[in-house]
């Protein structure tokens, strides 16, 4: 079965700083990973998608990720925030033909200090 | 291009009660799929409609269905409402069912 861990619930950074976000997967097969936001009370929003290919992917908002096979990891970071980024981040992991069954991570609430 | 529409946006219900949640997709996509989310149990998956047919279906109890009709426009609904049916209710739409996911803003039902 496919899972995914957001090993941090809740981060806080100042404004202008750099930001990590960990995600770490488990399935049995290559793949299909993605990093969406959400604002309160609001839809998701897709940030970036690994479906092949490059490592380093890039997404919308300035936000990137890269995909490590060996550590099952599929981190998000960018590289100076805005107040505007504080939202909660989720990661989630499909496979293929069933990445509509997409298995999400329980979010890391991001807060940015003025 | 206008993105997924779920309607209505919010909803109270009295336990008991069914009720039915309508999504449209993004003018093209062929792939619905639904999501409960809850603050205790986070986003989880509850089925998947490609071309009318359900695909996929995540571990919800059978008062939990749904439909897509042909012009791929799909429902949900919850019958016998509990109090734990409380939740966002999310929908996402997908050109194939191997592509990305977008969301509608959900609807937010509350079981009173």
């Amino acid at each position: 079965a496919q899972s995914v861990t957001q090993p941090d619930i809740h981060i806080t950074v100042s404004e202008g700083a750099s930001l990590e976000l960990r995600c770490n997967y488990s399935y049995g097969a290559t793949p299909y990973l993605f990093w969406y936001v959400q604002s309160p009370g609001q839809g998701l929003q897709l940030l970036l998608k690994y479906f092949s290919g490059d490592t380093l992917v890039q997404g919308i908002k300035g936000f990137e990720a890269e995909f490590k096979r060996s550590q099952s990891s599929f981190n998000l970071r960018k590289p100076s925030v805005h107040w505007s980024d504080a939202a909660e981040y989720f990661c989630a992991v499909g496979a293929g033909t069933n990445a509509g069954k997409s298995t999400f991570g329980d979010g890391t609430t991001l807060t940015v200090k003025p | 291009k206008a993105g997924v529409t779920q309607t209505p946006r919010y909803l109270i219900k009295t336990r008991g009660q069914q009720v039915t949640l309508s999504c449209s997709p993004i003018s093209g996509h062929r792939s619905v799929s639904w999501y409960q989310q809850t603050p205790g149990q986070g986003l989880q998956f509850l089925f998947e409609y490609f071309s009318e047919t359900q695909r996929n279906k995540g571990n919800f109890p059978g008062r939990f269905s749904g439909r897509q009709f042909s012009n791929s426009r799909s429902e949900m609904n919850v019958s016998t409402l509990e109090l734990g049916d409380s939740a966002l209710y999310l929908c996402a739409s997908r050109v194939t069912v191997n592509t990305e996911a977008f969301f509608g803003q959900g609807t937010r039902l509350t079981v009173v």
